[in-house]
Parts: C-alpha cells; structure tokens; sequence
C-alpha cells in the first residue's frame, strides 16, 4: 500500500511542493515512479526510479527517497503544474498506486 | 512521436462484457509490456493488470481476478483488455499504458493511449 501526503497542497506559484509517499513495505530496487494527471488529460510520468527524471521533464521536479519513504519536490510550482500527483510502485506485482496528491492554487 | 492508440468509446448494460483495444504503431508486441489502468469518476488512478516479460505472463490485480482477461494478437500487435459481469462501479476510463524504452521488465509508465470511457448503464 502507498499513501501519499498530504491529500491536497494549497499553494502559490513560485513557491516550493513537497510531495510524500509512504510505501507499508520496502520498495524493490526503488522501482518508485511520480506522475502528473490534469483533467481532460493522460498521466504524465515524471520520475522513475525513485529519482531519475523522464524524457522533457524540467529540472525543476525532482525525486528523492529509498525503502519505504519517497518525496517529490517542485522547487517552483509554475501555473501549469497545478495538478493530482501519484505515486507508483512498479517493482513486484501487484503495481500499486498511492492515492494522489491535490496541488492547487492557494 | 510515438503515440499509444486505444478503441473508441463504449456503453454497456450491467453483466455484459466489453473489450478495449490498445496498439503501439511501430512497435511490436513482444517488445513491450502493456499494462492497463482506470479511473473512475472522481476517483484515484487504479492498476489493473498487464504483460510481466520477467516471467512472461500476465498479472493481474486481486480485485479483477476472474473477471479481467488480457490477451495480446501478435499477428495485429494489438493488446486486448477484456471486463465481465459489469457493474455500474466499473464506469471509468480505461487507460492503456507502456513504455518502449524499456524490454525484458515491467517498466514505469511513460507512454499512455488517450483513454477509453467505459460506461455501464441499464
């Protein structure tokens, strides 16, 4: 199971997110993945691997954490990253999604 | 710009069945592993099972077991994702999801189709 804290996130652009997700047991490989989802829209991967960035994502999302706790940071927000954020473990099956976090305009 | 392309749009009474389609153009089958993932209304993103290259079978998540069959046409490399005995919590879209960079290992997600909405209704 992966929670995610906190459920929603009111803040302003420019200023900085910090995503958690908590996993109840130890991550393989820190096969941990972050995606971005906008309505209207397909998730979008950001993070892979705990902490590698995908293909165009800017530099100002990044990915930290091992074993059981995971953080995603947006040092930033831009108005385009208003949006639901998941978690994903995708090292053993069953793949699980965390819940979501809500970052919305404060 | 490698798209992911999924079937159209689907309505069906409760306890039918309804198949999706999903195909990666320029990529074949045995290259990828397709996986598929819904969202009901207002709710979270919900894996439910695809293709591990690990052990080359497919896996499914506990709640769809014995009523989600995936299968996959290498002659057309399309990936089928087929839902029985539909209820009316099974409305959602259904999303189609892989990524070609990765082979031989269930990969994160990079490449998702557009989504395919599935609505159950009497």
């Amino acid at each position: 199971v992966l929670t995610q804290s906190p459920g929603t996130l009111s803040l302003s652009p420019g200023e900085r997110a910090t995503l958690s997700c908590r996993a109840s047991q130890s991550v393989t490989s820190s096969y941990l993945a972050w995606y971005q989802h906008k309505p209207g829209q397909a998730p979008r991967l950001l993070i892979y691997g705990a902490s590698s960035r995908a293909t165009g994502i800017p530099d100002r999302f990044s990915g930290s954490g091992s074993g059981t706790d995971f953080t995603l940071t947006i040092s930033r927000l831009e108005p385009e990253d208003f949006a639901v954020y998941y978690c994903q473990q995708y090292g053993r099956s069953p793949l699980t999604f965390g819940g979501g976090t809500k970052v919305e305009i404060k | 710009q490698v798209q992911v392309v999924q079937s159209g749009a689907e309505v069906k009474k409760p306890g039918a069945s309804v198949r999706v389609s999903c195909r990666v153009p320029g990529y074949t089958l045995t290259d990828l592993s397709i996986h598929w993932v819904r969202q009901a209304p207002g709710k979270g993103l919900e894996w439910m099972g695809g293709f591990d290259p690990e052990y080359d079978e497919m896996i499914y998540a506990e709640k769809f077991q014995g009523r989600v069959t995936m299968t996959e046409d290498t002659s057309t490399d399309t990936a089928y994702m087929e839902l029985s005995s539909l209820r009316s919590e099974d409305t959602a879209l259904y999303y189609c999801a892989t990524d070609v960079a990765v082979v031989g290992a269930v990969p994160a997600f990079g490449l998702w189709g557009q989504g395919t909405l599935v609505t159950v209704s009497s």
